[in-house]
């Protein structure tokens, strides 16, 4: 079965550093790939999407994702964090039984 | 403004008093789904539906009801809501099953405690 794992649960950097956000999947072929993300008190947001082509995908936000088969991983990555960018992101992955499995969530602190 | 609503927000009731969550979406989708957010597990899945009258049952069912008379509602009925219920609930709407490259629209949650 296809499984996602966010193992970092929190995640604090200040303002204006980079960040990286990581996200591992289970999957033997290539499984759509997504990250979203919440801000308090909202709904999620998609930030970009990966299914195929390019392995670097630019989304909303400056933020970017690269899709590394060797690793199984989609980590999200943003050169200089604002601090609206504090929120729970969350990878998710669509795999054989074309079905949409959500991570548990990084939650993003920013600090000033 | 392309959104999807869902009513109430916040919610608190007691063990068994049936409750509905009200879903709403302007974009003509066809497919609609209902989630639940747990801290540490992510979203998980109750119920989605294909389209009208077209329903069926996600990773986590029991104890939900949904039902799609109209394309754009798709309302989560708790009969008799018990503690475990009490969660955060997303739905979200999309052109194509989730299971596709297309982009899940969320609606704001609802916030439910079940006493």
């Amino acid at each position: 079965a296809q499984s996602v794992t966010q193992p970092d649960i929190h995640i604090t950097v200040s303002e204006g550093a980079s960040l990286e956000l990581r996200c591992n999947y289970s999957y033997g072929a290539t499984p759509y790939l997504f990250w979203y993300v919440q801000s308090p008190g909202q709904g999620l947001q998609l930030l970009l999407k990966y299914f195929s082509g390019d392995t670097l995908v630019q989304g909303i936000k400056g933020f970017e994702a690269e899709f590394k088969r060797s690793q199984s991983s989609f980590n999200l990555r943003k050169p200089s964090v604002h601090w609206s960018d504090a929120a729970e992101y969350f990878c998710a992955v669509v795999g054989a039984a074309r079905q949409l499995t959500f991570g548990s969530g990084t939650q993003l602190t920013v600090l000033p | 403004e392309a959104q999807v609503t869902q009513n109430p927000r916040y919610l608190i009731t007691v063990t068994g008093k049936k409750l509905t969550v009200t879903c709403s979406q302007n974009m003509n989708h066809e497919y609609m789904s209902w989630y639940r957010q747990d801290p540490g597990l992510g979203l998980r899945q109750i119920y989605y539906s294909m389209n009208v009258e077209v329903t069926d049952k996600g990773d986590v069912p029991e104890g939900y009801k949904v039902s799609r008379k109209e394309k754009r509602n798709f309302p989560l009925i708790l009969e008799s809501p018990s503690p475990n219920q009490t969660s955060l609930y997303f739905c979200a709407s999309s052109a194509r099953p989730s299971g596709s490259t297309d982009t899940q629209y969320f609606g704001p949650g609802t916030r439910l405690t079940v006493l």
